[in-house]
């Protein structure tokens, strides 16, 4: 695709589900990272792909969080047992070189845990 | 992150008028990048920072970076209602990858 997708943009659901958040960053970008947003707060680093494996996760609040990026290109957030406090918009973002701050962003997905 | 402060929290201009966001670091940045974010949409890339005392413009916006690499600025000149938005300023850490932005400024442009 022409830009960074991410999917679902909207997911609402209860406590204590397990969610899937989906991206699918720029062709050729290697690198992917994923970032929580709270509303009036700047991006949270979560975690940092280069190629398929997780470069830095160190981000990630807790167990509950996980994710991966099994072929390189597509990368999949998963959380479970979600919590009200995981409510955020999660933004992902690639870019072609690693470790470079101009990266590319989806317009995020918005989660809410009721 | 506490780590990149920005200010003004918030901002609001009369169109035409110049403004000015800083973002200010406890530590020595290696890159400093100013992105904007519209609600409800991910962030767009504005400018990179690299060198003590740059300057870089695109279109009626400037940033600099300080001689000693601890602080930016971004200046709008003559704001038009298309510059509002939410201006975020981004630094390289100095290990690893986590790449961390600061607290955000909203911008409102009144026509």
């Amino acid at each position: 695709g022409a830009g960074v997708s991410q999917t679902p943009s909207n997911k609402v659901t209860e406590k204590g589900k397990y969610v899937e958040l989906r991206c699918d960053p720029i062709s050729g970008h290697t690198a992917l990272y994923w970032y929580r947003q709270s509303l009036g707060q700047g991006p949270e680093f979560l975690i940092y792909f280069q190629g398929t494996g997780a470069a830095d996760d160190s981000g990630l609040p807790n167990d509950r969080f996980f994710a991966v990026r099994p072929e390189g290109s597509v990368s999949t957030l998963k959380i479970q047992r979600t919590e009200r406090g995981d409510s955020a918009v999660y933004l992902c973002a690639s870019s072609y070189l690693p470790r470079t701050g101009e990266l590319f962003f989806g317009e995020g997905s918005r989660l809410t845990v009721l | 992150s506490q780590e990149l402060e920005q200010s003004p929290q918030s901002l609001i201009v009369q169109e035409g008028k110049n403004l000015t966001i800083n973002c200010t670091s406890s530590k020595t940045l290696y890159g400093l990048y100013w992105y904007k974010q519209k609600y409800g949409e991910g962030l767009i890339f504005l400018m990179m920072l690299q060198k003590g005392g740059e300057e870089k413009s695109h279109e009626k916006i400037t940033a600099k970076l300080d001689e000693k690499k601890q602080q930016s600025s971004l200046h709008i000149t003559a704001s038009q209602p298309s510059h509002a938005g939410i201006y975020l300023c981004g630094a390289d850490p100095a290990t690893g990858n986590q790449f961390y932005f600061g607290t955000g400024t909203s911008l409102t442009v009144i026509p």
